[in-house]
Order: C-alpha cells, then sequence, then structure tokens
C-alpha cells in the first residue's frame, strides 16, 4: 500500500505558460499533503503543506500566487505553476501522508523545463 | 547550522562491503526519524522509520537513533550495485513536518 502517482512524469513549456501538476495517493486517503522542489545536488525544499478543503501553508519564499495548490479531495492535489520562467524548471514532487503517522510518501515526481 | 547535516558524498564501495550512511541533528523536539532512498530523477522511496531512540532492522538494513547524541544512522549488509542511489535521512517533530537531509549518494561498485 500507500502508493502515490504524480502526472505529468515531465513536461517542456514555454516561458509565460502555466503549469498543472497533479498528485495522487491511490490506495489511502491523505489529509496532508506535500509539495517539494529539489534542484540538482540539493535536497528536497518544501514549498507548501496542503490540506484536504482548506487553504495551502507556503514556506517562506515561496510565492503563494505563483505556486497554486489546491486539495480538493483526500486524495488528489494539484499544484499550478503560472506564468513559468526558465528559473522554475526544476524537480518537483509530491508526497501525501498518512494520518496518524510522520511516514510521507512520495510521487514519482515532475520534471519540469521551461524554454 | 542546518537543522539536519548530512554529508553528501559520493561514497563508494565494493560490492558485499557494509554501508554505514550517518546523519546528525540539532533540534531535540525532533521524534520521528527516517530514511529514504531516491534513485535518479526518480522520487524518494521510504525504507526505514523509527520513532525515539533505538534499532530497527528490515532485511539487509538496520537503522539505529541515538538521541542523547542526535545521531542517526543507516547500515547496509551485503551491499548490491542495485543499492546505488541517493539515501536521504529525514527527522520530524510532529504535525507531518519533515526536515531532511541533503543525501548521500552511495555507489555499490561490482
Amino acid at each position: 500500500g500507500a502508493v502515490v502517482s504524480q502526472h505529468p512524469s515531465r513536461v517542456i513549456c514555454k516561458s509565460g505558460t502555466s503549469v498543472k501538476i497533479e498528485c495522487r495517493s491511490l490506495d489511502f486517503q491523505a489529509t496532508t499533503m506535500f509539495w517539494y522542489r529539489q534542484f540538482p545536488k540539493q535536497s528536497l525544499m518544501l514549498m507548501a503543506t496542503s490540506n484536504e478543503g482548506s487553504k495551502a501553508t507556503y514556506e517562506q519564499g515561496v510565492e503563494k500566487d505563483k505556486f497554486l495548490i489546491n486539495h480538493a479531495s483526500l486524495t488528489l492535489s494539484t499544484l499550478t505553476v503560472t506564468s513559468a520562467h526558465p528559473e522554475d524548471s526544476s524537480f518537483y514532487i509530491c508526497s501525501a501522508g498518512r494520518q496518524g503517522t510522520e511516514t510521507q510518501y512520495f510521487g514519482p515526481g515532475t520534471r519540469l523545463l521551461v524554454l | 547550522q542546518k537543522e539536519v547535516e548530512q554529508d553528501p558524498g559520493p561514497l563508494s564501495v565494493p560490492e558485499g562491503a557494509i554501508v554505514s550512511l550517518n546523519c546528525t541533528y540539532s533540534n531535540s523536539a525532533f521524534q520521528y526519524f527516517m530514511w529514504y532512498r531516491q534513485y535518479s530523477r526518480k522520487g524518494p522511496e521510504l525504507l526505514m522509520y523509527t520513532y525515539s531512540s533505538g534499532n530497527k532492522e528490515d532485511g539487509r538494513f538496520t537503522a539505529q537513533v541515538d538521541k542523547s547524541s542526535k545521531y542517526i544512522s543507516l547500515f547496509i549488509r551485503d551491499s548490491q550495485p542495485s543499492d546505488s542511489a541517493t539515501y536521504l535521512c529525514a527527522c520530524a517533530g510532529g504535525y507531518q513536518k519533515v526536515t531532511f537531509g541533503i543525501g548521500t549518494k552511495l555507489q555499490v561498485i561490482p
């Protein structure tokens, strides 16, 4: 159990366009989902925490108007990168938390390249 | 000072060797400790999950937590080339807010 899927796995877009990434917990209900960004040779950096049915909590330095997060159900969270720029190119990974534990289960990640 | 410190490596070992991976942390509130394995261009995969101090064993993997010295370890016995990956330690104090180390890149040479 504890499978998390992420779609798309890779996306290339032009500067100024918006990109939506989906994160789904396939076999459990995730009251909390997390969005991370990982640059080459760096650790995971938490961008925001989203709870089902409420607004996401963003980490310091992360623009909430640029990175729109929606957690509409217990199995789906989406991250939309609005007006993407080349510096937004990165590896975006979501994770889902199981209620009652501190364990997070990660999706396979989405590699975003903004030209 | 980072809350979780981890040597990025790379660490190269011959096949069959015992691998020792370590992290230190500074936040006394951390109660939960995890190790994740991340292959290149993939999301992290949970390997071990430990609450408080002590040892936990799962197959070839053993996780140790020493809260008195704020030191956590992962041992891999009989290492295999398929173990080549980046290993991330992670600590949490509750409310599912997890702090990750930078990850240690391990290469097991056949």
